[in-house]
């Protein structure tokens, strides 16, 4: 079975310092990938998404950057955190149109910039 | 402008209940709508999902419904439980632009013993 892995849970950086977060789905081939962020009491907004090696697509100009160096892997950075990246960030995979785009997503890394 | 709405407001009700939620959007013409389930500190999880030209879906104690006139879909619980407190996020997956899915902001379920 599929299971999507996300790390760390939870993260405290300072103003100014990078930002590295990891996710990785075990047990599928050439997802569809995607980093959310999630505000307090607000809906998911989508970060980046990528279908497939190399291939970024970036929804929200900002301070973030993702990367997706092997098929199952996709990872989220920033040279310099702001106050504002504070929030719930989340990964999710999919298998394209043929499953419909149902999502599973990962347990979320709680960042906290101060 | 596009946007997905839903009920910001708690919804309280009893254990034994149904609960009904409502999505809302305007200026989308989704292909599906679907239906996830977050608990706190925790990704969402998928529960359902309707085709544009469905009209129900039921799934054990789940029903979603979908009226693409209304620009509404309807989320069921029957026989609510303490168990299924949680908040309900719809989503939109587009008919194109890639593979975009839009989620609205929840609505959080408390359902009292």
């Amino acid at each position: 079975s599929q299971t999507i892995h996300q790390w760390p849970a939870t993260l405290v950086q300072p103003v100014g310092s990078p930002l590295s977060l990891e996710c990785t789905v075990e047990g599928t081939s050439n997802p569809n990938l995607y980093w959310y962020r999630q505000a307090a009491g607000r809906g998911l907004q989508l970060l980046f998404y990528s279908v497939g090696i190399g291939q970024i697509s970036s929804e929200v100009p900002q301070n973030l950057s993702a990367s997706r160096p092997q098929d199952r892997q996709f990872i989220l950075s920033s040279k310099k955190l702001l106050l504002s990246d504070s929030g719930f960030y989340l990964c999710a995979w999919s298998g394209g149109r043929e499953t419909k785009n149902i999502q599973y997503f990962g347990a979320g890394t709680r960042l906290s910039v101060l | 402008s596009q946007k997905i709405e839903q009920n910001s407001e708690a919804l309280n009700i009893q254990e034994g209940k149904t609960a009904t939620l409502t999505c809302n959007y305007t200026n989308y013409s989704p292909a599906y709508l679907q239906w996830y389930r977050q608990d706190p500190g925790r990704g969402p999880v998928f529960l359902l999902l309707i085709r544009e030209n469905e009209k129900e879906k039921r799934k054990e104690r789940l029903k979603v419904t979908f009226d693409t006139t209304l620009k509404q879909s309807l989320f069921h619980i029957t026989a609510s439980q303490p168990a299924d407190s949680a908040t309900y996020l719809c989503a939109l997956d587009m008919r194109t632009g890639g593979f975009k899915t839009i989620f609205g902001a929840g609505t959080r379920l408390f359902v009292k013993a």
